[in-house]
């Protein structure tokens, strides 16, 4: 169990919808991150969230958004979903910004467009 | 530009046998790489890093790598085999001071019994 908790672990919903997951880091960590697991593309970084700012920005299309809160969970918001969005989502997170740092992944959400 | 390539996208090997898992990098300044390991619907577990000192780096489940700079690579093996080491390995490497992880394809490994 690394510490890092995912919510939904299973979603499926349809083309067109939105949807939320959640994501709550070990305690301590500050710095949350969000990767996104797909056949044809792999494992892919989305963003990163530093004590609640956005700090780094990957290949996230804009229909997606993502916040961290002040209690340091964070959600990443997928719209107007496509079938081409159904993945993994993983969240990881890290106890600061040192490059160094390891970083704890949650068990991921399954989400499943149809 | 593929930052990581994994050789091979599935590997299998007999209980008993030497893993040798390839992982090569593009990156012109010294990277900081890792060994992530995935088992059935679970998330990633760190089995090992490099960041600086040492070239072989031991981890966890008797696992080690060695970071060749000359050969761009980061090899994961381990002597002997066990059952429970099949699963899907993924190497990655953080480059130019950023904290995102850079995956490669990553590799199954198939453990005959």
């Amino acid at each position: 169990d690394s510490g890092v908790t995912q919510t939904p672990k299973h979603l499926i919903t349809a083309t067109g919808q939105r949807v939320t997951l959640r994501c709550s880091p070990r305690s301590g960590d500050l710095s949350v991150y969000w990767y996104q697991q797909s056949l044809d593309q792999g494992l892919q970084f989305l963003i990163q969230y530093y004590n609640g700012e956005e700090r780094a920005k990957g290949n996230i299309l804009e229909r997606f958004s993502a916040q961290q809160f002040p209690d340091l969970h964070s959600e990443l918001n997928l719209s107007s979903l496509e079938l081409g969005d159904s993945a993994l989502y993983f969240c990881a997170s890290s106890e600061g910004l040192a490059v160094y740092n390891e970083q704890f992944f949650g068990p991921g959400t399954r989400l499943t467009v149809l | 530009a593929q930052s990581v390539t994994q050789l091979g996208s599935h590997v299998s090997v007999s209980e008993g046998a030497l893993v040798l898992l390839r992982c090569n990098y593009s990156s012109s300044v010294p990277p900081y790489l890792f060994w992530y390991v995935q088992y059935p619907n679970q998330g990633l577990q760190l089995l090992l890093k490099y960041t600086t000192g040492a070239t072989l780096v031991k981890g966890i489940n008797g696992f080690e790598a060695e970071f060749k700079k000359s050969e761009t690579s980061f090899h994961l093996t381990k002597p002997s085999a066990h059952m429970s080491d099949a699963a899907e390995y993924f190497c990655a490497v953080k480059l130019g001071g950023a904290q995102k992880l850079v995956f490669g394809q990553g590799t199954r490994l198939t453990i005959n019994p």
